[in-house]
């Protein structure tokens, strides 16, 4: 079964560093794109970015980039999203999620599998 | 980077038909996706390129484009599609947006 697992909740004050993670399995990990994606409580999805573990090209949302960086660590089929100074306005549940691959074997721009999702409180 | 407009809410009695507009210059050239997400659970994708529904996916969902707007039909809609929306695209750099989302109240 494919699956994406992700770490557990976290809670933390404002200045602090994160980085949380999400693990696949069932798949070839590092032939898919993982993206990750925001959602403040109460409201919307918001993309981030998304990216290639074959060779770590990421792209980002202009309203993250420079605020979170995205990463993955081949070994352990695992990517990340990491903040170096946390903010209140971080606080928000974080989805990871891997792209549709169509019928025809082909990608699409589009999320099928989610993580959990994890949620991160920060106190000011 | 662009943006994509739904409207904040729609309501439906059980039975009648639904549609949930997504709005957005990008739609003329990129497709348009769709999603279910329910409280407390994750996103569930509906609708792909437009108009293809993912296997397991009931055909009482669909979509179309033209132009500029995209929009989600649910045909004899059901008290368990009383959910959230939102449509999603991308652009060209490889750069993917959601639409605000749309809030669904089965009468």
């Amino acid at each position: 079964e494919v699956q994406l697992v992700q770490s557990g909740a976290e809670v933390k004050k404002s200045g602090e560093s994160l980085k949380i993670s999400c693990k696949g399995s069932g798949y070839n990990f590092i032939n898919h794109w993982i993206g990750w994606v925001r959602q403040m409580p109460g409201k919307g999805l918001e993309w981030m970015g998304i990216i290639y573990p074959v060779d770590s090209d990421t792209r980002y949302s202009p309203s993250f980039r420079g605020q979170v960086t995205i990463s993955v660590d081949k070994s352990v089929s695992t990517a990340y999203v990491q903040w170096r100074s946390l903010k209140a306005s971080d606080t928000a549940k974080y989805y990871c999620a891997r792209p549709f691959v169509a019928p025809n074997g082909n990608w699409v721009d589009a999320f099928d599998i989610w993580g959990q999702g994890t949620m991160v409180r920060v106190s000011s | 980077s662009y943006e994509l407009t739904q409207p904040p809410s729609v309501s439906v009695s059980p039975g009648q038909t639904a549609g949930i507009t997504c709005s957005g210059d990008a739609l003329t050239k990129q497709y348009a996706y769709w999603y279910q997400q329910k409280p407390g659970q994750a996103p569930v994708l509906l609708i792909y390129k437009d108009s293809e529904r993912p296997s397991g996916i009931p055909e009482r969902f669909s979509g179309s484009s033209s132009g500029t707007t995209a929009t989600l039909t649910i045909s004899g809609v059901q008290a368990e599609d009383e959910a959230d929306y939102y449509c999603q695209s991308s652009d060209t750099s490889g750069i993917w947006v959601f639409g605000g989302g749309t809030k669904m109240t089965v009468l």
